[in-house]
């Protein structure tokens, strides 16, 4: 069965500081990856979706950035940390050849203070 | 633009009392529409995808249902463990595989 992980799963760091946040996932090959962030009590909003390695589409222009260096890996980065970053940060897949459902990893909660 | 609304925002059940909850969606040729569980603090849980209006979908005390504009979620005889926010969301078939999501319904159930 698939698995996906993330971490780390508390994140407290200082405005202007850098962020590397990360996402695996088990037990599958050539997935679909997303980054998402989840303001306190509202929806989810999409930030990157990839369909392959170094492929990576930004859906909201910001100071994140996105990489896939191996097939089920994905990384969310930073250089310069806002106030505005804290969230809560979910990686999802999805099997690609139009598989549509997207499953969530546990998520990562970032204050930056 | 893909829209999608969520009502209520919250709701509160005593035990055992069955209610609906309502996901609205504007989108320009649905693929599919999904359901989700999400507990404080962790990652959303999936639990249907509908993908043409009249079709059903059940799961324990959930079942979901879809139209041409919206989609119920109905929960039977609820129980304190069903407590949490349930979320919605749509994938337009212009839309690759991204997903459209509602605000969320935070669903408490006492005993």
């Amino acid at each position: 069965s698939q698995t996906i992980h993330q971490w780390p799963a508390t994140l407290v760091q200082p405005v202007g500081s850098p962020l590397s946040l990360e996402c695996t996932v088990e037990g599958t090959s050539n997935p679909n990856l997303y980054w998402y962030r989840q303001a306190a009590g509202r929806g989810l909003q999409l930030l990157f979706y990839s369909v392959g390695i170094g492929q990576i589409s930004s859906e909201v222009p910001q100071n994140l950035s996105a990489s896939r260096p191996q097939d089920r890996q994905f990384i969310l980065s930073s250089k310069k940390l806002l106030l505005s970053d804290s969230g809560f940060y979910l990686c999802a897949w999805s099997p690609g050849q139009r598989r549509e459902t997207q499953y969530f990893g546990p998520g990562t909660r970032l204050l930056v203070l | 633009e893909d829209q999608v609304t969520q009502s209520p925002e919250a709701l509160r059940l005593q035990e055992g009392e069955s209610s609906s909850l309502n996901c609205s969606y504007t989108v320009s040729g649905l693929r599919g529409l999904f359901w989700y569980r999400q507990d404080p603090g962790k990652g959303p849980e999936f639990l249907f995808t509908l993908y043409s209006a009249g079709e059903e979908k059940e799961k324990e005390r959930l079942k979901a249902t879809l139209t041409k504009k919206e989609s119920f979620l109905h929960i039977t005889a609820p129980k304190p463990e069903d407590s949490a926010t349930y979320l919605c969301a749509v994938q337009a078939r212009n839309a690759g595989n991204m997903l459209t999501f509602g605000g969320g319904t935070r669903l408490m159930v006492k005993p």
